[in-house]
């Protein structure tokens, strides 16, 4: 079982553009969510994606967006990329099950750099 | 909104000595909590889950309390080591019963363990 993936592992962009991190979840999982983690904070939830569709999302604009594909891996999406967006960007997989809260499981996270 | 503490922020001590690292939420009806590990620019690694059925959970040195209608939980660390400084972090999901996916963190607790 490799776990969750993400990729790529670092990235570097200028101000303006756009750019997109990938993720796989661990087998077995059907629920995707992004974190964005600034420098000596805890991280912060973007949004969840669970049946292709995004079922929650947190405090972000509409810059960030994403997508879930049918074999459960998804993509964050950030566009007008600010100075602010530089962070660690999280992916954890977990499976829904609506009875109870079932464990996440966090990749090694996408370091952007925004200049 | 859940809001999540943890105290302290950072801690320094040698090698041997038993840990105590402190996390309070502000709403208790979750159905568990999760502690992780992070090391610098790294992703997160999952310690321990307790489900709110639970009052503890052991893995080897670690052992993490939960109290509900306190709010808080506590994670235990026995015989320190080196090898397990790094930052360590608190997650609750909503409260109010929510199964939704999101996770709140606390800021986390900066562990040096020194030779």
């Amino acid at each position: 079982d490799a776990g969750v993936t993400q990729s790529p592992t670092h990235l570097i962009k200028t101000r303006g553009q756009q750019v997109t991190l990938r993720c796989s979840p661990k087998s077995g999982h059907d629920t995707v969510s992004w974190y964005q983690q600034a420098l000596g904070q805890g991280p912060q939830f973007i949004f969840q994606y669970y049946e292709e569709e995004e079922r929650q999302r947190g405090n972000f604009p509409d810059r960030f967006s994403g997508h879930q594909f049918p074999n459960y891996s998804s993509e964050l999406n950030v566009n007008a990329l600010l100075l602010g967006d530089s962070a660690l960007y999280l992916c954890a997989s977990s499976w829904l099950d609506r009875d109870s809260y079932n464990e996440q499981f966090f990749g090694p996270g996408t370091r952007l750099t925004v200049l | 909104k859940q809001e999540v503490t943890q105290i302290p922020a950072a801690l320094s001590v040698p090698e041997g000595e038993n840990l105590v690292l402190n996390c309070s939420f502000t709403d208790s009806a979750i159905y568990n909590l999760q502690w992780f590990r992070q090391d610098p620019g790294k992703g997160l690694t999952s310690l321990l889950l307790i489900q709110s059925s639970q009052r503890e959970q052991t893995s080897g040195r670690l052992n993490a309390s939960l109290d509900k209608s306190s709010g808080r939980s506590t994670l235990y660390i026995a015989a320190s080591q080196p090898g397990d400084s790094a930052t360590y972090l608190c997650a609750v999901p909503p409260g109010r019963g929510s199964t939704l996916g999101r996770l709140y963190f606390g800021r986390g607790t900066q562990l040096t363990v020194w030779p």
